[in-house]
């Protein structure tokens, strides 16, 4: 079993409507949750974190988290073209070292 | 300039040569990490350091070496390429504890082994 796992899509969505992205992950005592976003061709970057059960929003973003269900959520309201992206959720389940899930990428159709 | 700085950006190179793969950085971080990207496979950690005196396996080491010449400086060696190396390669770093989590990448070396 994959440390986290993501559904690997590709997720496309009309322009204005959210995008629902789910992410499991096996580590019980994992304590902190982050979601990446990767532009094609382009590097990761950090837009979300979330340490504790329930929601994190910011701005058009929110993030879920379940701890007990072990999984980790990402909504993108009212999305726009340049959400089109890969999204990566990470989990640490230590004070060391990410594990990262494979991806999802969305498509937001204009 | 970039915080995270990977040299080269791209790289084709044959079966068995050896490659060398730099990152500096100028965010003041301890930790410093080398990650491979594959499609369908997302980030696989190669290696990672928490302070010139301190390298660790991650994952996917076999085939890999690294050294951290300074606090700011951690190269990825392959000492004989093959070509299921060939990927996309990420140096990050990050600080400590909570900070661990928030990862700041460069822009990646693309790696092509024929």
């Amino acid at each position: 079993q994959k440390e986290v796992e993501q559904n690997s899509g590709p997720l496309s969505v009309p322009e204005g409507a959210i995008a629902s992205l789910n992410c499991t992950y096996s580590d019980r005592g994992s304590q902190s949750f982050f979601w990446y976003r990767q532009y094609s061709g382009k590097s990761p970057e950090l837009i979300m974190s979330i340490y504790s059960n329930g929601d994190k929003e910011d701005g058009r973003f929110t993030a879920q988290l379940n701890k007990a269900s072990q999984y980790v959520s990402l909504l993108i309201r009212d999305s726009q073209p340049s959400d089109s992206a890969t999204y990566l959720c990470a989990v640490n389940p230590n004070d060391y070292k990410l594990s990262f899930g494979a991806g999802t990428t969305v498509t937001v159709r204009a | 300039d970039a915080d995270v700085t990977q040299t080269p950006r791209n790289r084709i190179t044959k079966t068995g040569k050896r490659i060398m793969l730099e990152c500096s950085q100028t965010k003041g971080h301890d930790r410093m990490y080398w990650y491979r990207q594959d499609p369908g496979l997302g980030l696989r950690l190669i290696y990672y350091s928490f302070d010139v005196k301190d390298i660790n396996k991650g994952e996917i080491s076999d085939g890999y070496s690294v050294s951290r010449q300074a606090q700011a400086k951690f190269s990825l060696s392959l000492e004989s390429a093959i070509p299921n190396q060939t990927a996309l390669y990420f140096c990050a770093t990050s600080g400590r504890g909570r900070d661990t989590g928030e990862l700041f990448f460069g822009e990646g070396s693309r790696l092509t082994v024929l």
